[in-house]
């Protein structure tokens, strides 16, 4: 079992529909979570921070995060062109100072206009 | 604020040489990262400095791979010998320094945009 797994997609979503985008983890110990955002050939952009049960929203972007399944997402509304990228999840375990980010295969989501 | 840079973007060798990859942080970030992803697999952790100090190496595949970051600024990997299986895109990533041991200490990483490394 991998530690992040998530879709890899493609997934397809027409412009201005809500994409929504899925991640399990594996450590129950995992404390913190991010997604990224990264288009081809450049770097990871962080997108999405979430720690606590529940939803987090800043603009369009909507993170949301259930410990309890081990399950965190986010959802994209009114899906632009512009979103058209690789969405990976990572997830960290702070312990002893370690703070290593383990990532998911990332889901590549295509928004047709 | 400039963002993590990465030197060179793409480095092409023949299996046996040396390449060292470097990396700028983000000024005044103590935390460094490396992370690695070979085609088709996630990105994955290699080692984690503090300021000069390595906090954790424990993603280093092997004594091929070097990781220095003297002065605690700018970090070079350099991989002595290259072997086929060493291909891929090699990430950078820097944080701010961590406040105290709780959740809300985990600072945000950033990355650079990687070195894509080939190995013929």
């Amino acid at each position: 079992q991998k530690e992040v797994e998530q879709n890899s997609g493609p997934l397809s979503v027409p412009e201005g529909a809500i994409a929504s985008l899925n991640c399990t983890y594996s450590d129950r110990g995992s404390q913190s979570f991010f997604w990224y955002r990264q288009y081809s050939g450049k770097s990871p952009e962080l997108i999405m921070s979430i720690y606590s049960n529940g939803d987090k929203e800043d603009g369009r972007f909507t993170a949301q995060l259930n410990k309890a399944s081990q399950y965190v997402s986010l959802l994209i509304r009114d899906s632009q062109p512009s979103d058209s990228a690789t969405y990976l999840c990572a997830v960290n375990r702070v312990s002893g100072g370690n703070e290593k980010l383990t990532f998911g295969t990332g889901t590549r989501l295509t928004i047709i206009p | 604020e400039a963002g993590v840079t990465q030197f060179p973007s793409h480095s092409v060798i023949e299996k046996g040489q040396t390449v060292t990859l470097r990396c700028d942080p983000i000024s005044g970030h103590d935390n460094l990262y490396w992370y690695r992803r070979v085609m088709g697999k996630e990105i994955k952790f290699l080692l984690h400095f503090v300021k000069e100090s390595k906090q954790d190496e424990s993603g280093m595949p092997n004594n091929r791979f070097l990781a220095e970051r003297t002065g605690g600024t700018y970090s070079t990997l350099k991989v002595q010998p290259a072997e086929l299986e060493d291909s891929g895109v090699y990430f950078c990533a820097s944080s701010r320094k961590t406040v105290a041991a709780s959740v809300f200490s985990n600072q945000p990483q950033h990355f650079g945009d990687g070195t894509r490394l080939s190995i013929l």
